[in-house]
């Protein structure tokens, strides 16, 4: 079974600071992971994904994320914050099931960004 | 040139009536999906269709049910709907066994049960 944890519901950080977003993973076989935003009344848009390639993935909007094993992490970071960045942010892992590909998604972290 | 498009987008209904949402996607994609989001933001997965065939059930009430007339088309009837019904159902695309793939997902749908 596979799981994802995010830590921090709400996270708060002033525009031009750094983002860091947390995500831990649980995988019962080698993860693949995402990060998707959702901004308000909006659907879900596809951040960034980790595919067992690099490491350290790169994504839209200035965002990258560190796939670190020992720690079984995947945070979401971005050097500096700004307003238009305040959304909703998943985590999630692909599994199989059934012979499908599901999504389990984490709780969600929402960001907001002070002046 | 949308990719995965959800009619309506808002839905406000009462208790007891039965209504649909429906859910295309033009991306060539051979699996989609229905997933519930909560007031708290929760996404939980309810139903995938891979070809026309039903592949990912989870613990939905029976007064839910998918119908996917062919790969690009999706739909989702609720009978008889009750209060604890009111969310957004997001309608999502990929390719069945590619888990390096992730979604693409529609707009959504905010059911609203009074």
């Amino acid at each position: 079974a596979q799981s994802v944890t995010q830590l921090g519901s709400h996270v708060s950080v002033s525009e031009g600071a750094l983002v860091l977003l947390r995500c831990n993973y649980s995988s019962s076989v080698p993860p693949y992971l995402f990060w998707y935003v959702q901004y308000p009344n909006q659907g879900l848009q596809l951040l960034l994904k980790y595919t067992s390639a690099a490491t350290l993935v790169k994504g839209i909007n200035g965002f990258e994320a560190e796939f670190k094993k020992s720690e079984t992490s995947f945070h979401l970071t971005k050097p500096s914050a700004h307003m238009s960045d305040a959304a909703e942010y998943f985590c999630a892992v692909s599994g199989l099931t059934g012979g499908g590909n599901k999504l389990t998604f984490g709780t969600g972290t929402q960001l907001k960004v002070e002046l | 040139d949308t990719a995965v498009s959800q009619t309506p987008k808002y839905l406000v209904t009462q208790m007891g009536n039965d209504k649909s949402i429906k859910c295309e996607q033009n991306l060539g994609h051979d699996t989609m999906y229905w997933y519930k989001q909560d007031s708290k933001k929760f996404l939980k997965i309810m139903f995938s269709y891979n070809n026309k065939e039903l592949i990912i059930n989870e613990t939905v009430p029976n007064r839910f049910s998918p119908k996917s007339p062919d790969k690009a088309h999706l739909n989702l009837h609720i009978n008889s709907l009750e209060l604890g019904d009111s969310a957004v159902y997001f309608c999502a695309s990929s390719h069945q066994g590619d888990r390096s793939y992730g979604y693409t997902f529609g707009s959504g749908t905010r059911l609203t049960v009074v």
